[in-house]
């Protein structure tokens, strides 16, 4: 199975910052990454797939990078509405892990 | 409307079954597999395994091989997940999601989640 490692676990942070999550996977999965941002007692929604391209509707102010074992979620300039928790998912083979989440928090 | 609507809370006993439905409404049933993912509580989402609406083949976590069970039924545009010997680690708030088949894209679509709690 690959495993997936999201660093870090809580970000505490401010609006109008700049913010990177990272997420490794135990071997490469080419370009097969999502990612998605989960708000208390809601579903998780996709924000990126196949590791940089943005679902429709999202801000462009998410972008993802990265292929083969270390990816990135980059979020400029934070808004009130993305203090939530993202996670990564990889579906490169089945089991089509996630990683651990990260929060973040307002500083 | 595309929609995911899951069907509403359980509480089971340890060693019961549980069965949870998805109805898919407002896009074609068959385009998309499904995946069903679980959420225990305060922790991180765990992938359990994916069906195919078309024909209905499944592919299952190890961790879950020999105790769920997804299966679908085209007329009624429905998914369900069942999941037996239940233990209290199973408490969890259960996902459907659907993937686009022939895409690159993810879960783009998810239920409202069923929450299933385990306890004597």
């Amino acid at each position: 199975d690959i495993q997936m490692t999201q660093s870090p676990s809580t970000l505490s942070t401010s609006v109008g910052d700049t913010v990177t999550i990272t997420c490794r996977a135990s071997q490469s999965i080419s370009s097969w990454l999502a990612w998605y941002q989960q708000k208390p007692g809601k579903a998780p929604k996709l924000l990126i797939y196949k590791a940089s391209s943005l679902e429709s509707g999202v801000p462009s102010r998410f972008s993802g990078s990265g292929s083969g074992t270390e990816f990135t979620l980059t979020i400029s300039s934070l808004q009130p509405d993305d203090f939530a928790t993202y996670h990564c998912q990889q579906y490169n083979s089945h089991p089509y892990n996630f990683g651990q989440g990260t929060k973040l928090e307002i500083k | 409307q595309e929609q995911l609507v899951q069907s509403g809370a359980e509480v089971k006993k340890p060693g019961a079954s549980v069965k949870v439905s998805c109805k898919a409404s407002g896009y074609t049933f068959t385009s998309y597999y499904m995946h069903w993912v679980r959420q225990a509580p305060g922790q991180g989402l765990e992938w359990m395994g994916i069906i195919n609406p078309t024909g209905g083949s499944t592919t299952y976590a190890d961790k879950f091989q020999g105790r769920v069970t997804m299966t679908r039924d085209t007329s009624t545009s429905t998914v369900y997940m069942e999941l037996s010997s239940l233990r209290s680690d199973d408490t969890a708030i259960y996902y459907c999601a659907r993937w686009e088949v022939g895409t690159d894209d993810a879960l783009d679509y998810w239920g409202q989640g069923t929450l299933v709690t385990v306890s004597s």
